[in-house]
């Protein structure tokens, strides 16, 4: 698989609950972004990695959220003690130097 | 506070017709531009892309046009054909600023057969 690729594709969580949600990027690319939609939204920024650079959290809309890429690869998304409005898909991108980004299939995220 | 705005949620289209899709921005030091397309369940893929020096970008049956002075951008898919049948984002970046791209809400597009 060439692609970026998310998991789980579907998660399903109560109120209160932490949630991990996963990237693989594509090999190599330096760039990975994360984003998440919201029904009837466009794609929010969350937070950006670049190389070994510290990401940019300018995009996290509070503290429960934060996010992790080891060793310039995989990414994880953490959002502590969910809350109804965290429901969305989130998306993955990652991206070489130049502009083109390469979108996961996404994870649909509710929360009861 | 919405940067880039997609103002149409949807549109349809006879197949072999021009589709029109718009996108409006506030930011002026937005520098470069791309369009993505997306299908249910699956993420946004790439389409085409367009730096503030041009004023227009074609690939194929896209073109993206660029008005800055108006601070819209339009993409033109002629003629257009049910497999366009997607969801259309818009997106926006001050490349001097860092890496952030701002999305737009979307527009449905349905080519009518």
């Amino acid at each position: 698989g060439a692609g970026v690729s998310q998991s789980p594709s579907n998660k399903v969580t109560e109120k209160g609950k932490d949630v991990e949600l996963r990237c693989d990027p594509i090999s190599g690319h330096t760039a990975l972004y994360w984003y998440r939609q919201s029904l009837g939204q466009g794609l929010e920024f969350l937070i950006y990695f670049q190389g070994n650079s510290a990401p940019d959290k300018s995009g996290l809309p509070s503290d429960r959220f934060s996010a992790e890429r080891t060793g310039g690869s995989v990414s994880t998304l953490t959002i502590q003690r969910t809350q109804q409005e965290d429901s969305a898909v989130y998306l993955c991108a990652s991206s070489l130097a130049g502009w083109e980004q390469f979108f996961g299939p996404g994870t649909r995220l509710t929360v009861l | 506070d919405q940067q880039v705005k997609q103002n149409s949620p949807s549109l349809s289209v006879q197949e072999g017709r021009i589709s029109i899709l718009n996108c409006d921005y506030t930011n002026s030091m937005f520098d470069y531009f791309l369009w993505y397309k997306k299908y249910p369940a699956e993420g946004p893929t790439f389409l085409i892309s367009i730096s503030s020096i041009k004023d227009k970008n074609e690939d194929g049956r896209f073109t993206v046009f660029l008005n800055k002075s108006a601070k819209h951008l339009s993409l033109h898919i002629v003629p257009s054909q049910p497999g366009d049948s997607a969801v259309y984002f818009c997106a926006a970046s001050a490349t001097n600023t860092g890496n952030q791209f701002y999305f737009g809400t979307g527009t449905s597009l349905t080519v009518i057969p």
